[in-house]
């Protein structure tokens, strides 16, 4: 069984700092890593995917997040926020062995403080 | 390139009608996931075609099925129609799996009376 826990349901954060959103999960085997972004009445947005490899991954619109094997976290992170990052953030898991299908958080809504 | 289109946008049905709902993929793609996203929650995974085949199916009764085409595109279908069932549906489209990234449409809005 695969699964994901963000265990902040709201962030919020000052126009300029630093944002971190919060992921753990947990798989029997391999895991690929993934974050989406959903604005209000849209679809999810992919932002960016852990494979193999680096365990810093960067994305789109400047975002990137680090993979910890040890502490089966991946967490997402900006270096500076803009107001227009305020929306609801997805991560998800897919075991690299059996899943096709991907397993979500529960979300974590960022708002970003003029 | 058009990305993942949803037809309709918005539905609105009552208790025990059925509904169909379609999914084009993104050009290139040749698998399609279904999921189901409840107000305030994650998106809850439905079912997978590939090769015109249900491939995974979550943890969701046989009143939702599905179908895809040889054109890649797909049909998700729901039955008996329940107030539970009102949510935003997602179609999502990839290549290569695992690996590849699933991309998702702009979902339908099914409201259930």
């Amino acid at each position: 069984a695969q699964s994901v826990a963000q265990p902040e349901d709201q962030v919020n954060v000052a126009e300029g700092n630093p944002l971190t959103v919060k992921c753990t999960y947990s798989v029997s085997g391999n895991p690929y890593l993934f974050w989406y972004v959903q604005y209000p009445n849209r679809g999810l947005q992919f932002l960016l995917k852990y494979i193999t490899g680096d365990n810093l991954v960067k994305g789109s619109y400047g975002f990137e997040a680090e993979f910890n094997k040890s502490q089966t976290s991946f967490h997402l992170k900006k270096p500076s926020a803009l107001v227009s990052d305020s929306a609801l953030y997805f991560c998800a898991v897919r075991d690299e062995g059996s899943a096709r299908q991907l397993t979500f958080g529960s979300g974590t809504q960022l708002t970003v403080l003029p | 390139d058009a990305g993942v289109t949803q037809s309709p946008t918005h539905l609105i049905k009552t208790r025990g009608q059925q509904v169909t709902l379609r999914c084009s993929p993104k050009s290139g793609h040749d698998t399609v996931s279904w999921y189901q996203q409840a107000l305030g929650q994650g998106p809850q995974f439905i079912f997978q075609y590939y090769e015109e085949e249900e491939r995974q199916r979550g943890n969701f009764p046989d009143r939702f099925s599905g179908h895809q085409f040889p054109n890649y595109s797909s049909e998700l279908n729901v039955n008996a129609l329940l107030l539970g069932d009102s949510a935003l549906y997602l179609c999502a489209s990839s290549s290569g799996l695992p690996r590849g990234t699933q991309y998702f449409g702009p979902g339908t809005r099914l409201l259930v009376l």
